[in-house]
């Protein structure tokens, strides 16, 4: 089985240009998670989605920062305009979140290592 | 204020010897995991536990609600198993994970 897919795996791109990192859950898993993963601040929470809905993006950081999930199969996080305390691992996980909401691991892709200059 | 704290932050054993990792959690949760990440890779989830204890080979994680506090050991480990291993509750609310900043573990030949 394919795992959660991201693409590029790395990026590199100078301040004020726009990325866009891109994200394939596993197929049926209806919740997605982006994080970011610094050295100072370790794993943080960007934002959720379940069924393709944002349920909580209390953990995006500003304006810059924002992100779809036009279908199922598909999200994207963008940063625009980029600034070099953008520089991150970001990393996509996908879950399943069944109506009885019981506990289902996450499940991680390979991350995406973003480098502002 | 962190929901989940790990202890320790960095942590060096020799090959062969037993290692505990600590965890302790502020919320009330539905499950907690146990996670690993070895240098420049993906994160793996290695437990989710609710109550008690789990064992996969090598690795044991226990977990004690009432406490709110949960142990990954390692027995005999061995370099492969270097690594950042991260602790993360799913709260009773919610669907997200709070994250602990990790604990880095080199184990020397």
């Amino acid at each position: 089985d394919a795992g959660v897919i991201q693409s590029p795996r790395h990026e590199v791109t100078e301040m004020g240009q726009e990325v866009t990192l891109r994200c394939k859950p596993i197929s049926g898993h209806n919740s997605l998670f982006w994080y970011r993963q610094t050295m100072m601040r370790g794993l943080e929470l960007l934002i959720y989605f379940n069924n393709n809905v944002p349920i909580d993006d209390s953990g995006m950081p500003e304006d810059r920062f924002s992100a779809k999930m036009p279908n199922a199969s598909f999200s994207t996080l963008k940063i625009q305009p980029s600034e070099p305390r953008d520089s991150a691992v970001y990393f996509c996980a996908s879950r399943v979140l069944d109506t009885w909401h019981s506990n289902q691991p996450q499940h991680f892709g390979d991350g995406t290592r973003l480098s502002i200059l | 204020k962190n929901e989940v704290e790990q202890s320790p932050q960095n942590l060096t054993a020799q090959e062969g010897e037993f290692i505990t990792i600590n965890c302790s959690y502020s919320v009330g949760i539905s499950a907690l995991h146990w996670l690993q990440q070895h240098p420049g890779g993906g994160i793996v989830s290695l437990f989710m536990l609710s109550s008690g204890k789990k064992k996969h080979g090598r690795l044991i994680a226990t977990i004690n609600i009432q406490e709110k506090h949960s142990s990954l050991h390692i027995t005999a480990s061995h370099p492969r198993d270097s690594a950042v291993y991260i602790c993360a509750v799913s709260p009773n609310t919610g669907n997200q994970f709070y994250f602990g900043t990790g604990t880095s573990l080199t184990v020397i030949p």
